[in-house]
């Protein structure tokens, strides 16, 4: 049961447009999720993060939007770079006694195109 | 540079055979997490240490186990190793919060690629 789900495997957008990447979660116990941007042969990097208490987190070119009712969340880029062009990870965490485990989706990998 | 480091960045060996891979932390860092990364699969969790100690466990295999030293680096060590183990493994690590459940970023080393054949 896959409890982190990112449905588009990838997205093509032109340079300076707004990317809008999505990620779902079914846990409700959920309560902190990130984004990270993997190139290839390299590690994941972290992005940008959100608490379950906040419904928007915004980290200059990059804003990070939870609606916790629809359990959705949604990762904006403006304007987008073509060095943005990378895979796309999102992950989420639960308050419990389990220490801060991620749960990443499987990815989208964003191209921008010039 | 995330700061964390991982060794070696490629492993080459055969079925049925052992290896370990290594991993230190950012400075600072308590927690360290191993997970793993097959082209079917996505990133997998397979264990968390913090502070020398095992604090979670995800899907790790028997065959698989993992240490933190008191320097706070970690070894993942794989055993009896099958065609299916080859994947990225990464090292991640957090500050943590003593004695509490990790919040905070996780960040990632570059990995150990592991290719048995």
């Amino acid at each position: 049961d896959q409890q982190v789900k990112q449905n588009s495997p990838s997205l093509s957008v032109q340079e300076g447009r707004i990317s809008i990447l999505n990620c779902d979660y079914t846990n409700s116990m959920f309560d902190y999720f990130l984004w990270y941007k993997k190139y290839p042969a390299e590690g994941p990097t972290f992005l940008i993060s959100i608490s379950s208490i906040k419904d928007k987190n915004e980290d200059g070119r990059f804003t990070v939007f939870l609606n916790k009712s629809a359990k959705h969340l949604s990762l904006h880029i403006v304007p987008s770079q073509p060095g943005d062009s990378a895979v796309y990870f999102c992950a989420a965490s639960a308050r419990d006694n389990q220490g801060g485990k991620l749960i990443f989706g499987q990815g989208t990998e964003l191209s921008v195109k010039p | 540079d995330s700061g964390v480091t991982q060794t070696p960045k490629h492993l080459i060996t055969a079925t049925g055979q052992r290896v370990t891979l290594r991993c230190s932390p950012r400075s600072g860092d308590l927690s360290v997490y191993w997970y793993q990364q097959s082209l079917d699969q996505g990133l997998q969790f397979l264990i968390q240490y913090y502070n020398g100690e095992e604090r979670a466990k995800g899907n790790i295999l028997e065959r698989f186990s993992a240490q933190q030293f008191p320097d706070l680096h970690s070894e993942l060590n794989l055993s009896s190793l099958e065609l299916g183990d080859s994947a990225l493994y990464f090292c991640a690590s957090s500050v943590d919060p003593a004695g509490g459940p990790g919040y905070n970023e996780q960040f990632f080393g570059p990995g150990t690629r592991l290719t048995v054949l």
